[in-house]
């Protein structure tokens, strides 16, 4: 089976950085994804990683460590809007087809 | 559409009656997925439609449960006698082919919520 781990809450600071944790069990593995839902929204995706190492785009990150079986995602320049909560996720084959979602982060940005 | 629409936005039902949930996947994605994402929770998978058919629906909970896709484009997820512990909010998701890579990226809708007194 697959299970994922994240924090359940996360606060910071309006322009600060933060950083959001995911450990995850699989049975087989193929990358992992983020995914971030406002209130009442839809999941949008983030970023996938199928390799080791730091993909980066614009103010959001996403780390994979393999070997670890642990991955984050990194959101700097912290801004109000990115109040929401972020899923790590993996899917269950070769593509996309079962995906298994952590239990989320909900991040909240303050002033 | 410009996106994954679902309809309705919000269905209240009473315990044991049917209900059919509809979701327009991105026009030209062939993969069609449903989740159902209970408060505080990740979503959770329920069915992925290849075109037409279901190629995984491991995850529908038990025979209640039940999803088509007649003509590769608009499912319906459907419910029967439902029960309490089905309230959910209900998403949907396309992706463009689901043979794997970047291209296989889930669009979601803004899902359905269904409340069952």
């Amino acid at each position: 089976g697959q299970s994922l781990e994240q924090p359940s809450e996360v606060t910071a600071v309006e322009g600060a950085i933060v950083q959001i944790n995911c450990t995850y069990q699989t049975s087989g593995f193929y990358g992992l994804s983020w995914y971030q839902q406002h209130d009442g929204g839809a999941p949008t995706f983030l970023s996938y990683n199928a390799l080791d190492g730091l993909e980066e785009t614009g103010r959001f990150s996403s780390f994979l460590s393999r070997s670890d079986s642990y991955g984050y995602l990194l959101l700097q320049e912290l801004q109000m809007k990115d109040s929401a909560s972020y899923f790590c996720a993996v899917p269950n084959s070769g593509g996309y087809q079962k995906v298994t979602f952590g239990t989320g982060t909900k991040l909240q940005v303050i002033p | 559409g410009a996106g994954v629409s679902q309809t309705p936005s919000n269905k209240v039902t009473e315990k044991g009656k049917y209900v059919e949930l509809r979701c327009d996947p991105i026009s030209g994605h062939t993969a069609l997925y449903w989740y159902r994402q209970s408060l505080g929770q990740g979503p959770e998978f329920l069915i992925y439609f290849q075109g037409t058919g279901a190629a995984d629906d491991s995850g529908l909970p038990n025979d209640r449960f039940f999803a088509v896709r007649p003509e590769g484009s608009v499912s319906t997820l459907k419910i029967q006698r439902t029960e309490r512990g089905d309230s959910a909010v209900y998403l949907c998701a396309s992706s463009l082919n689901a043979a794997g890579g970047a291209s296989d990226t889930q669009y979601f809708g803004p899902g359905t919520r269904l409340t069952v007194l």
